[in-house]
């Protein structure tokens, strides 16, 4: 079964902590993997989208990786702040299906 | 333009009402997607227009009716609805259809009384 998992579900740090947010998926054979913000009752704002082929996308604060083999990306957010406080989402397209496929999503809070 | 447009941002409606959530996007995309996301839930998929036809109905209830007029907009009818329903509803576009980076909008608020 296609399946994305993440872990936290929830995670809270003080302002100014560099975090890693990690994200798992059960087949290699994907297309891409991307990693969503979601504010509240909001939409998704997409934040990196890594292809297959990649290691690694970087904006900003922001670091996401790709390690196909072992199933598993991370985000990385340096200098966290209160305004990066929401659900961090990670979605995964497989090679076979083609659609996208959610994490559970982790809940950041950046405490001032 | 770079932006997927919904409306209305919030609708509250009763079991026996008729209503509409419209998606728009003027990106030149050729595939569009409703999805319904409920609360400390991820989005799951109900419906894929590509190329304005119908191509994935994620076994969705009649009462949600998806609707393609051309290629930049979509909509979902919606009528005799259930409380259960109540959810955000997303629409995302992507310049063909999957697999690919989608699109997404700020989404639809819609509650059920």
């Amino acid at each position: 079964k296609q399946e994305v998992t993440q872990i936290p579900a929830a995670l809270s740090v003080p302002e100014g902590e560099n975090l890693v947010l990690n994200c798992s998926f059960t087949d290699s054979a994907i297309y891409n993997l991307q990693w969503f913000r979601q504010d509240p009752g909001k939409g998704l704002t997409s934040l990196l989208l890594i292809q297959s082929s990649q290691r690694e996308q970087t904006s900003g604060r922001l670091n996401a990786s790709l390690d196909k083999s072992s199933g598993r990306s991370t985000l990385y957010i340096a200098a966290s702040q209160p305004g990066d406080s929401a659900t961090y989402l990670c979605a995964v397209i497989y090679n076979q299906g083609g659609k996208l496929i959610f994490g559970q999503g982790t809940e950041l809070s950046v405490k001032p | 333009d770079t932006e997927v447009t919904q409306t209305p941002k919030h609708l509250v409606m009763g079991m026996t009402n008729k209503k509409s959530l419209k998606c728009e996007q003027h990106m030149g995309h050729r595939a569009m997607y409703w999805y319904k996301q409920k609360a400390k839930k991820p989005p799951e998929l109900m419906f894929v227009y590509s190329y304005e036809k119908l191509s994935i109905n994620e076994s969705v209830p009649s009462r949600f009716s998806p609707e393609c007029p051309n290629s930049s907009l979509l909509n979902l009818h919606l009528h005799a609805l259930q409380p259960e329903d109540s959810a955000l509803y997303l629409c995302a576009s992507s310049q063909t259809p999957l697999p690919i980076q989608q699109y997404f909008g700020p989404g639809t608020r819609l509650t059920v009384t």
